[in-house]
């Protein structure tokens, strides 16, 4: 069965700064999806970004970039100029390459911005 | 555009009485799901429903059910609520392979 782990419960940062959030994971498949959610205080579930397994080329979307590392499985999000509104919840999420396309999440980190 | 719509927003119950969380979706996705989240985790997979008419378990079905007779809606039913389902329960649709979920705003549940 997938596993993902976020080994970091909590992660801090000066606004501004860059910080790095870490995730991994494990299957045996060749094929799967890899995203990152943003979870506010307000508690909704905000799609940051999303990466396909078999392209090689990292995704990005404006300040948040991911490092993906397939032979490793891991999967990092990085958060360019932190701003305060950046402060949440972040969830690493695996789904396969079935067609249930079932979502597993890992633990999440907090991530507290200092101004 | 709703998107993906929850209600109620919170409940609380007693223990052994029973209750339909409601969610729908006006994005004609064929995929939803039912997950939950327990206090500083992440989310578990309570059913998820491929298609109209199509149910499956999730990884923590237990003390659940659902029914999935529309496109659009996807309820899922507490029968005896007991204290372990105090929960936030979040519904999420997605149209096809590959694509991201979209999230309900989510139901706070509070089983006393």
């Amino acid at each position: 069965a997938q596993t993902v782990t976020q080994s970091q419960p909590e992660m801090s940062v000066q606004e501004a700064e860059t910080v790095t959030l870490s995730c991994t994971y494990d299957t045996s498949e060749s094929d799967y999806y890899l995203f990152w959610y943003k979870q506010p205080p307000s508690r909704q579930m905000i799609l940051v970004i999303r990466q396909e397994a078999y392209k090689q080329q990292n995704a990005t979307e404006n300040r948040f970039s991911v490092n993906f590392q397939k032979a490793a499985k891991s999967f990092s999000l990085k958060i360019s100029d932190s701003q305060l509104g950046d402060a949440a919840m972040y969830f690493c999420a695996y789904r396969g390459s079935g067609n249930t396309g079932k979502l597993i999440f890992g633990q999440g980190t907090t991530l507290q911005v200092k101004p | 555009n709703a998107g993906v719509t929850q209600t109620p927003k919170f409940r609380i119950l007693k223990i052994g009485q029973s209750m339909t969380l409601q969610c729908t979706q006006d994005m004609n996705h064929n995929y939803m799901y039912w997950y939950r989240q327990d206090p500083g985790m992440g989310l578990k997979l309570i059913y998820y429903s491929v298609g109209a008419g199509i149910t499956d378990k999730g990884e923590v079905p237990n003390g659940y059910n659902v029914s999935r007779s529309t496109t659009e809606d996807f309820p899922l039913r507490l029968e005896l609520a007991a204290p372990s389902q105090t929960s936030v329960y979040f519904c999420a649709s997605s149209s096809r392979q590959g694509q991201p979920q979209h999230f309900g705003d989510g139901t706070r549940l509070s089983i006393l």
